[in-house]
């Protein structure tokens, strides 16, 4: 079974709104991490923004923030006001622990194309 | 301050050919080490990962392996490459002491021809 499941292999926003991308995960561990990576199409994996299983307060970084539901199992990435550099690949992420050693497991991602 | 350095950048290779590729951490010690490949558009696929000297767990039962002959040195191997093989690979490691992120190398295209 996916524990990380994006749905949207393709998106499309218009520069200066606000786009949400859907990310929903499965685990039965209490305490895990999500993240959310950038890939431009030079390929570097850029990190944008993380979320603990126990922060009460949804992540923000700059336009990113991430809208945790822990009982819906959702982390959707939010990027307000989009820019033309937006346009990348899009990868959400969980970090499990294993045997006391953290995994991290990725999403198949969203393609993000902002629209001038 | 930490960097990840992984090389070669591309990588083209006959089917039946040896592989080696290279990572390593500098500015940290004792990190936890990832090998990921990811297939064209798609997602990131864990293969590798070690968290001390000669400690190697597999996710994907394949034609590859890993070594981690040094604390930051991660080495990613086959003896005889397939066309399956052909991806892009990265390198990445975490600490707990640099929070929770995952710091990723440049990666490497491989192509088997």
């Amino acid at each position: 079974a996916q524990k990380i499941t994006q749905t949207q292999p393709g998106m499309f926003v218009q520069e200066k709104e606000a786009v949400t991308l859907d990310c929903t995960y499965d685990t039965s561990d209490q305490s895990y991490g999500l993240f959310w990576y950038k890939q431009p199409s030079s390929g570097e994996m850029i990190f944008l923004i993380y979320q603990g299983s126990y922060d009460e307060q949804n992540a923000t970084e700059g336009r990113y923030s991430l809208n945790f539901q822990k009982a819906r199992k959702s982390a959707n990435l939010v990027i307000s006001a989009s820019q033309l550099g937006d346009s990348a690949m899009y990868f959400c992420a969980m970090r499990e622990e294993t045997s006391g050693t953290y995994k991290y497991i990725f999403g198949t991602g969203t393609r993000l194309k902002v629209l001038a | 301050s930490q960097t990840i350095h992984q090389w070669p950048a591309t990588l083209v290779q006959p089917v039946g050919s040896p592989l080696s590729l290279e990572c390593t951490v500098e500015g940290t010690s004792n990190p936890n080490l990832y090998w990921y490949r990811q297939a064209a558009g798609r997602g990131l696929q864990l293969l590798f990962y070690s968290v001390g000297i000669g400690q190697i767990s597999s996710e994907v039962p394949q034609n590859l392996s890993a070594s981690r002959p040094q604390d930051r040195q991660f080495i990613l191997s086959s003896k005889k490459l397939l066309l399956s093989d052909s991806g892009f690979y990265l390198c990445a490691w975490s600490h707990p002491g640099q929070g929770e992120k995952l710091f990723f190398g440049s990666g490497t295209q491989l192509s088997v021809l």
